[in-house]
Formats: structure tokens, sequence, C-alpha cells
């Protein structure tokens, strides 16, 4: 079974607009780390934010923040005042404690941002 | 800052063939990673490795091999290449130190096809 789930393939918005991609998980653990990475056209691949199970306040790192709905068991990527860089696509990731060094991945949402 | 570098970054080869990709680090991390990216399709792991000399599968270790003789060095070795397989292996690592919170840097990818 998937551990990590994206079901939006794309998605497309005018810049400087606000875009909220999806992602859920799946786990056991009580104790567990999530993540966010990019993918460039140029296949580069970078980490962007993270959000810590324990944690209640949602992640911010300049205009990237997270929607975390434990409950859910979903961590939303949220950014706004999107540009035409942000075109790419984005990764959904997580870590459990109980096997730490290993990362599932999601499938991915390629986001396009026009002008 | 590190990097990480994989070589070669494009690979043909013929079906049934043995082919290795090489991947190096500098960042002097502990955990190193390959993942199998196909087109559009989320990372899926192949082989980790926590130190020097280990070896840990993950979910797509078959038909592959793989070493660390070296902490900054990783190889993966694609044991019988399938014809028209096509697909990127991408190479990571990450510092080990128990706190799942480490994030992974990635190489930027060897570009597979098979003929």
């Amino acid at each position: 079974a998937q551990k990590v789930t994206q079901t939006q393939t794309s998605i497309s918005v005018v810049e400087k607009t606000t875009v909220t991609m999806d992602c859920v998980y799946e786990t056991r653990d009580s104790s567990y780390f999530l993540f966010w990475y990019k993918q460039t056209a140029s296949g580069e691949i970078v980490f962007l934010i993270r959000q810590d199970s324990y944690k209640k306040e949602n992640a911010t790192v300049g205009h990237y923040s997270l929607n975390f709905q434990k409950p859910k068991s979903s961590i939303g990527l949220i950014i706004t005042a999107t540009q035409i860089e942000d075109s790419a696509v984005y990764f959904c990731a997580m870590r459990e404690m109980s096997n730490y060094n290993v990362l599932y991945f999601g499938s991915g949402t390629k986001l396009t941002v026009e002008p | 800052g590190g990097i990480i570098t994989q070589t070669p970054k494009f690979l043909i080869g013929q079906e049934g063939q043995k082919l290795t990709l090489k991947c190096q680090q500098n960042f002097n991390h502990d955990t190193m990673y390959w993942y199998r990216q196909d087109s559009g399709k989320g990372l899926r792991l192949i082989y980790y490795s926590i130190t020097e000399n280990d070896l840990q599968k993950g979910d797509l270790s078959e038909g592959y091999d793989a070493s660390r003789e070296k902490k900054s060095s990783f190889s993966l070795t694609v044991t019988s290449a399938q014809k028209n397989e096509m697909a990127v292996f991408l190479c990571a690592s990450s510092i080990w130190t128990g706190n799942s919170q480490n994030t992974l840097y990635f190489g930027a990818g060897t570009r597979l096809s098979v003929l």
C-alpha cells in the first residue's frame, strides 16, 4: 500500500495567486516527519519545508507554508504569491521513527504557473 | 556546502547487460540512497546504506546490487538491463544522527535507456 499519496497529477495557476497541493499519508507510528521537495525542469530536487508530527503549529518558510491536519493524515503545501519559477513537480514525503532512515515519496504534483 | 556527483549522466545499455552507476558525495554524510524515478512517477527506494559497507534493501531492490566501499561513495548495479527500460536513477545522502528530521540532498541523476 502507498504510504504517501498525492492525488493531484497537475495544477495550473496564474502567477501571484495562491495554490494548495494535497498529500495524505499512512503510518502507525506516533512520531513521524513530513517533507515537501521540489523538482525543477532540469531534474534537480531540493528540500522545501518540513513538519514534525508532534508540532501543532504549521511550518512556514518564505512563501511556502503547510496545512497539517493530523486527524486526517493530511499535509498540504500552500504556496502564496506564486511566481513563474515555482513551476515544478512537488513531492510529498514521510519518515517514520520506526524506520527513520527511509523516506517514502508520493508520486508528485506538477505545478504550472502562467503569466 | 557540498555536492553529490553522479556518473554517468546518461547511460545507454543493451538488454541483458550489467550496468553500474556511481555516486560520490562530499557532505561527509553517513547515509546514502538510490532511488528510481520513472517518467511522471514518484521516487522509489532501491537501496540505502547507513554507513560504509552497510547495505539495506528498499522496496525495489530486485534486479539491483549495491556497494558502499567508502563513506563518500555508493554504487548501484543493474544486474540485467531490461529491454526498453527507461528511468532516472537518483542518488541522495543525509546525516545519520538518529534524528529523523534530517533532509535528503540529491544528485542530478543518471538517465538510463536500454535498447
